[in-house]
Protein backbone atom coordinates (compact mmCIF):
# COMPACT_ATOMS: atom_id res chain seq x y z
CA UNK A 1 0.00 0.00 0.00
CA UNK A 2 1.25 3.74 -1.08
CA UNK A 3 1.66 5.41 1.93
CA UNK A 4 3.62 7.86 4.34
CA UNK A 5 4.48 6.57 7.76
CA UNK A 6 5.71 8.78 10.55
CA UNK A 7 6.56 7.82 14.46
CA UNK A 8 6.30 8.16 17.27
CA UNK A 9 2.38 9.47 16.44
CA UNK A 10 2.18 10.43 19.76
CA UNK A 11 5.45 12.14 22.13
CA UNK A 12 5.20 13.87 25.76
CA UNK A 13 9.02 15.16 26.51
CA UNK A 14 10.38 17.93 27.97
CA UNK A 15 12.50 21.04 27.63
CA UNK A 16 15.78 20.40 25.89
CA UNK A 17 15.59 16.79 25.51
CA UNK A 18 16.57 16.41 22.31
CA UNK A 19 14.26 13.88 20.00
CA UNK A 20 13.47 12.88 16.67
CA UNK A 21 10.26 12.30 14.45
CA UNK A 22 10.71 9.64 11.31
CA UNK A 23 8.91 9.70 8.57
CA UNK A 24 9.40 7.64 5.60
CA UNK A 25 7.54 6.63 2.26
CA UNK A 26 7.01 4.23 -0.07
CA UNK A 27 6.40 5.48 -3.19
CA UNK A 28 9.90 6.65 -4.55
CA UNK A 29 8.59 10.09 -4.39
CA UNK A 30 11.93 12.60 -5.06
CA UNK A 31 9.65 15.57 -2.82
CA UNK A 32 9.41 15.72 1.39
CA UNK A 33 7.75 17.86 3.15
CA UNK A 34 7.43 18.75 7.08
CA UNK A 35 4.66 20.80 7.98
CA UNK A 36 3.72 22.04 12.16
CA UNK A 37 -0.66 22.53 12.24
CA UNK A 38 -1.70 25.08 14.78
CA UNK A 39 -5.24 26.02 15.44
CA UNK A 40 -6.08 29.09 13.51
CA UNK A 41 -3.25 29.13 11.84
CA UNK A 42 -3.22 26.12 8.82
CA UNK A 43 -0.02 24.54 7.77
CA UNK A 44 2.99 26.21 7.91
CA UNK A 45 5.93 24.33 6.54
CA UNK A 46 9.22 23.82 8.22
CA UNK A 47 11.53 22.24 5.57
CA UNK A 48 11.27 20.72 2.35
CA UNK A 49 13.43 18.67 0.26
CA UNK A 50 13.62 18.22 -3.52
CA UNK A 51 15.59 15.26 -3.42
CA UNK A 52 18.38 13.30 -1.82
CA UNK A 53 20.94 15.49 -0.01
CA UNK A 54 18.81 18.84 -1.03
CA UNK A 55 17.07 20.21 1.94
CA UNK A 56 15.62 23.52 1.85
CA UNK A 57 13.60 25.86 4.78
CA UNK A 58 9.94 26.36 4.75
CA UNK A 59 8.40 29.32 6.63
CA UNK A 60 9.06 27.93 10.31
CA UNK A 61 12.25 26.17 10.33
CA UNK A 62 13.80 27.81 13.32
CA UNK A 63 14.37 25.02 16.20
CA UNK A 64 14.69 22.16 13.77
CA UNK A 65 16.49 20.27 11.52
CA UNK A 66 16.41 18.00 8.74
CA UNK A 67 18.31 15.67 6.69
CA UNK A 68 17.93 13.59 3.65
CA UNK A 69 20.70 11.07 3.19
CA UNK A 70 18.11 8.77 1.25
CA UNK A 71 15.13 8.98 -1.03
CA UNK A 72 12.61 7.21 1.12
CA UNK A 73 13.22 8.82 4.54
CA UNK A 74 13.08 12.45 5.70
CA UNK A 75 13.91 12.78 9.61
CA UNK A 76 12.74 15.92 11.44
CA UNK A 77 15.47 16.68 14.48
CA UNK A 78 14.48 18.61 17.60
CA UNK A 79 17.89 19.70 19.10
CA UNK A 80 16.57 21.34 21.73
CA UNK A 81 12.61 21.54 21.84
CA UNK A 82 10.78 24.09 24.11
CA UNK A 83 7.43 24.40 24.61
CA UNK A 84 6.39 26.27 21.78
CA UNK A 85 7.57 23.66 19.43
CA UNK A 86 4.20 21.88 20.88
CA UNK A 87 1.96 21.39 18.02
CA UNK A 88 0.42 18.72 15.73
CA UNK A 89 3.33 17.89 12.85
CA UNK A 90 2.88 16.15 9.23
CA UNK A 91 4.89 14.69 7.08
CA UNK A 92 4.37 14.85 3.07
CA UNK A 93 5.52 13.85 -0.11
CA UNK A 94 4.95 13.86 -3.81
CA UNK A 95 6.47 14.01 -7.08
CA UNK A 96 8.48 16.31 -8.91
CA UNK A 97 6.19 18.63 -10.60
CA UNK A 98 3.25 16.76 -9.54
CA UNK A 99 0.77 18.97 -6.88
CA UNK A 100 -0.66 16.02 -5.30
CA UNK A 101 1.07 15.98 -1.65
CA UNK A 102 0.43 12.52 0.17
CA UNK A 103 0.70 13.30 4.21
CA UNK A 104 1.30 11.14 6.99
CA UNK A 105 -0.83 10.28 9.62
CA UNK A 106 0.92 12.72 11.68
CA UNK A 107 2.41 13.20 14.96
CA UNK A 108 1.29 15.29 18.41
CA UNK A 109 4.13 16.33 20.09
CA UNK A 110 3.83 18.02 23.42
CA UNK A 111 7.06 20.07 25.14
CA UNK A 112 6.90 20.54 28.87
CA UNK B 1 3.60 39.00 1.45
CA UNK B 2 1.19 35.83 0.90
CA UNK B 3 -1.95 35.14 2.05
CA UNK B 4 -5.39 33.17 1.69
CA UNK B 5 -8.51 33.78 3.38
CA UNK B 6 -11.28 31.45 3.61
CA UNK B 7 -14.32 31.19 5.78
CA UNK B 8 -13.37 30.06 9.25
CA UNK B 9 -16.69 28.08 9.77
CA UNK B 10 -19.81 27.19 6.90
CA UNK B 11 -22.47 25.32 8.28
CA UNK B 12 -24.95 23.48 5.60
CA UNK B 13 -28.02 20.78 5.88
CA UNK B 14 -27.30 17.30 4.80
CA UNK B 15 -28.31 16.74 1.15
CA UNK B 16 -27.61 20.60 0.22
CA UNK B 17 -25.08 22.23 -1.83
CA UNK B 18 -22.05 24.46 0.06
CA UNK B 19 -19.80 26.32 -1.20
CA UNK B 20 -16.42 27.34 0.24
CA UNK B 21 -14.53 30.48 -1.17
CA UNK B 22 -10.96 31.25 -1.22
CA UNK B 23 -9.35 34.64 -2.06
CA UNK B 24 -5.67 34.79 -2.28
CA UNK B 25 -3.21 36.88 -2.41
CA UNK B 26 0.39 36.40 -3.90
CA UNK B 27 3.04 37.49 -6.32
CA UNK B 28 3.21 34.88 -8.21
CA UNK B 29 0.73 32.44 -8.61
CA UNK B 30 0.73 28.96 -10.07
CA UNK B 31 -1.84 26.88 -9.16
CA UNK B 32 -4.86 26.17 -6.32
CA UNK B 33 -5.34 23.08 -4.37
CA UNK B 34 -7.66 22.10 -1.95
CA UNK B 35 -7.47 19.40 0.82
CA UNK B 36 -10.08 17.53 3.24
CA UNK B 37 -8.75 17.26 6.84
CA UNK B 38 -11.06 14.55 9.48
CA UNK B 39 -10.78 15.34 13.21
CA UNK B 40 -7.77 13.88 13.91
CA UNK B 41 -6.55 12.47 10.23
CA UNK B 42 -4.36 14.06 7.83
CA UNK B 43 -5.49 16.31 5.09
CA UNK B 44 -5.87 14.51 2.14
CA UNK B 45 -5.76 16.05 -1.60
CA UNK B 46 -9.21 17.21 -3.04
CA UNK B 47 -8.30 18.88 -6.71
CA UNK B 48 -6.23 21.14 -7.88
CA UNK B 49 -7.07 24.56 -10.63
CA UNK B 50 -4.15 25.76 -12.53
CA UNK B 51 -6.26 27.14 -15.58
CA UNK B 52 -9.58 29.41 -14.92
CA UNK B 53 -12.58 27.76 -14.99
CA UNK B 54 -14.16 24.49 -13.31
CA UNK B 55 -12.85 21.66 -12.33
CA UNK B 56 -15.15 18.64 -11.43
CA UNK B 57 -14.37 15.13 -9.26
CA UNK B 58 -17.57 13.45 -8.18
CA UNK B 59 -19.45 15.41 -5.90
CA UNK B 60 -17.11 17.60 -5.02
CA UNK B 61 -15.75 21.06 -8.33
CA UNK B 62 -13.62 23.34 -7.98
CA UNK B 63 -13.50 26.46 -9.62
CA UNK B 64 -11.14 29.21 -10.03
CA UNK B 65 -10.50 32.96 -11.46
CA UNK B 66 -7.21 34.01 -11.53
CA UNK B 67 -8.03 37.72 -12.50
CA UNK B 68 -10.03 37.84 -9.44
CA UNK B 69 -7.56 35.98 -7.28
CA UNK B 70 -10.62 33.86 -6.29
CA UNK B 71 -11.72 30.27 -5.90
CA UNK B 72 -14.10 28.02 -4.45
CA UNK B 73 -14.80 24.17 -3.78
CA UNK B 74 -18.40 23.25 -4.16
CA UNK B 75 -20.04 20.38 -2.35
CA UNK B 76 -23.14 18.49 -3.68
CA UNK B 77 -25.12 16.16 -2.59
CA UNK B 78 -23.92 16.69 1.40
CA UNK B 79 -23.08 13.90 3.35
CA UNK B 80 -22.61 13.40 7.00
CA UNK B 81 -19.13 12.14 6.31
CA UNK B 82 -18.18 15.66 4.37
CA UNK B 83 -17.83 16.92 7.60
CA UNK B 84 -14.31 17.95 7.79
CA UNK B 85 -12.10 21.07 7.29
CA UNK B 86 -11.21 22.03 3.92
CA UNK B 87 -7.86 24.08 3.45
CA UNK B 88 -7.41 25.97 0.40
CA UNK B 89 -3.60 26.16 -0.53
CA UNK B 90 -1.53 27.86 -3.47
CA UNK B 91 1.69 27.74 -5.36
CA UNK B 92 3.59 30.32 -4.78
CA UNK B 93 6.53 31.14 -7.73
CA UNK B 94 8.17 33.37 -4.94
CA UNK B 95 8.07 31.03 -2.18
CA UNK B 96 9.78 28.72 -4.58
CA UNK B 97 7.00 27.32 -5.34
CA UNK B 98 6.04 25.64 -2.34
CA UNK B 99 2.28 25.54 -0.77
CA UNK B 100 1.15 28.16 1.20
CA UNK B 101 -1.98 27.30 3.40
CA UNK B 102 -5.18 28.77 4.02
CA UNK B 103 -6.45 28.75 7.51
CA UNK B 104 -9.09 26.33 7.05
CA UNK B 105 -12.76 25.84 6.33
CA UNK B 106 -14.69 23.70 9.48
CA UNK B 107 -17.45 22.05 7.59
CA UNK B 108 -20.47 21.79 10.13
CA UNK B 109 -23.51 19.23 8.39
CA UNK B 110 -26.70 18.86 10.50
CA UNK B 111 -28.87 16.15 9.86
Amino acid sequence: EAQVTQNPRYLITVTGKKLTVTCSQNMNHEYMSWYRQDPGLGLRQIYYSMNVEVTDKGDVPEGYKVSRKEKRNFPLILESPSPNQTSLYFCASRENGKDTQYFGPGTRLTVL
Amino acid sequence: GQSLEQPSEVTAVEGAIVQINCTYQTSGFYGLSWYQQHDGGAPTFLSYNGLDGLEETGRFSSFLSRSDSYGYLLLQELQMKDSASYFCAVRDADSNYQLIWGAGTKLIIKP
